[in-house]
């Protein structure tokens, strides 16, 4: 299995929304609700945020959401603050796991 | 509050073996399906393999890179699973994070990571 596809890096002002895609194939990404996210701070471990394609986990919060259309998933983050600055992974299970390349969110 | 603490990283060389540990606390140990995986410096995230709960029973799946040299076990009395690594490989270096799947598809808790270093 290759590498989600991912950008590498997306930025924004303080308060702003942005987007993060993540592209597969009809095998992964496109099987509906396997897709998660992750969020990296450096020297950090990995904190989930968003699994089965929409749903967060408790005590994340709601500034971030996941959506999926065909072989992409998009990690939306609303109202964007300094603590979001951070690296962020997609994810895809399809028998095996398989990890996007990762998109660095840098806030202005 | 589910805490998972890796150990036994350390410098190996080429050709080498070493065994990780995972002990976990705060969650059903015994029903929970458990994974490794893996970071290589200044790189993104990389799925090693999973072991399934005793009852599933133990099933173990490996990405292709280590499949035949890296093998997961568990041991329900100790809250504790293994990744027992055989003729490591430079490629082989990275910061090894234990999870665990609160979902069949996603980690839902992540350990802090031991690193393995092989170089000669």
């Amino acid at each position: 299995q290759s590498a989600l596809t991912q950008p590498a890096s997306v930025s924004g002002s303080p308060g702003q929304s942005i987007t993060i895609s993540c592209t597969g194939t009809t095998s992964d990404v496109g099987n509906y609700n396997v897709v998660s996210w992750y969020q990296q701070h450096p020297g950090k471990a990995p904190k989930l945020m968003i699994y089965e394609g929409s749903k967060r986990p408790s005590g994340v919060s709601n500034r971030f959401s996941g959506s999926q259309s065909d072989n992409t998933a998009t990690l939306t983050i609303s109202g964007l603050q300094a603590e979001d600055e951070a690296d962020y992974y997609c994810c895809s299970y399809a028998g095996n796991f398989v990890f996007g390349i990762g998109t660095k969110v840098t806030v202005l | 509050e589910v805490q998972l603490v890796e150990s036994g990283g350390g410098l190996v060389m080429p050709g080498g073996s070493l065994r990780l540990s995972c002990t976990a606390s705060g969650l059903p140990f015994n029903d929970a399906w458990m994974s490794w995986v893996r970071q290589a410096p200044g790189t993104g995230l990389e799925w090693v393999g999973r072991i399934k709960s005793r009852v599933d029973p133990e099933t173990t799946d490996y990405a292709a890179p280590v499949r035949g040299r890296f093998t997961i076990s568990r041991d329900d009395s100790k809250n504790t699973i293994y990744l027992q690594m055989n003729s490591l490989k430079i490629e082989d270096t990275a910061l090894y994070f234990c999870s665990w799947l609160g979902t069949t598809t996603s980690f839902h808790s992540w350990g802090q990571g031991t690193l393995v270093t092989v170089s000669s």
